[in-house]
């Protein structure tokens, strides 16, 4: 079965220290994989998705196939990056519909 | 441009009860979708649609049913309310192959 495990429900760091928030992915396939966060009082939003290979608000993530692991890093955490994230997995067959399984979720506490 | 938009924000029900929770989107999308979400749990579909008139179950569509009439307009029933409903749903569009665009979440109680 397709399944997504976050394994940290929080994670708290200072300012300016590095940050990763772990994701592990069961899927046989070619994954199609997203992280997306929540800030306080606003609504869920994507973050990233593996297949842009891009850095947002100085985050990145690498897809590890022979790990299962799509972690999301950032170098220096700001207190701005406070919020939920979530790690999500394109459901195998879905083409391009969006039928996406979510992880549990980590919420990022970044301290002064 | 409002993007999409969930009503009610909040909602408790009695058990037995039932409800609709609105969601509508004005941005064109073909795909919608119905989430939840339980406390410490990630999101799980409950339902989907690619397009007007057709909708399809996700992976916990038992409680619900859905209609797609429109572009706009993608309303979840909850028609016999149960506790295990108590949850956060969430209302999601999409055009294909782009990211999920989210409604702000309805928090629902039943008692």
């Amino acid at each position: 079965a397709q399944r997504v495990t976050q394994p940290e429900k929080l994670l708290s760091v200072f300012k300016g220290a590095p940050v990763e928030l772990k994701c592990n992915y069961s899927y046989s396939g070619s994954p199609e994989l997203f992280w997306y966060v929540q800030y306080s009082r606003q609504r869920l939003q994507l973050l990233l998705r593996h297949i842009s290979r891009e850095s947002i608000k100085g985050f990145t993530a690498d897809l590890n196939k022979g790990e299962t692991s799509f972690h999301l890093k950032k170098p220096f955490a700001q207190e701005e990056d406070s919020a939920m994230y979530y790690c999500a997995l394109n459901q195998f067959g879905s083409g391009n519909t969006g039928k996406l399984i979510f992880g549990q979720g980590t919420t990022l506490q970044v301290k002064p | 441009n409002a993007g999409v938009t969930q009503t009610p924000k909040f909602r408790i029900l009695k058990i037995g009860q039932s409800m609709t929770l609105q969601c509508t989107q004005d941005m064109n999308h073909n795909y919608m979708y119905w989430y939840r979400q339980d406390p410490g749990m990630g999101l799980k579909l409950i339902y989907y649609s690619v397009g007007a008139g057709i909708t399809d179950k996700g992976e916990v569509p038992n409680g619900y049913n859905v209609s797609r009439s429109t572009t706009e307009d993608f309303p979840l029933r909850l028609e016999l309310a149960a506790p295990s409903q108590t949850s956060v749903y969430f209302c999601a569009s999409s055009y294909e192959g782009s990211p999920l665009h989210f409604g702000n979440g309805t928090r629902l109680t039943v008692t």
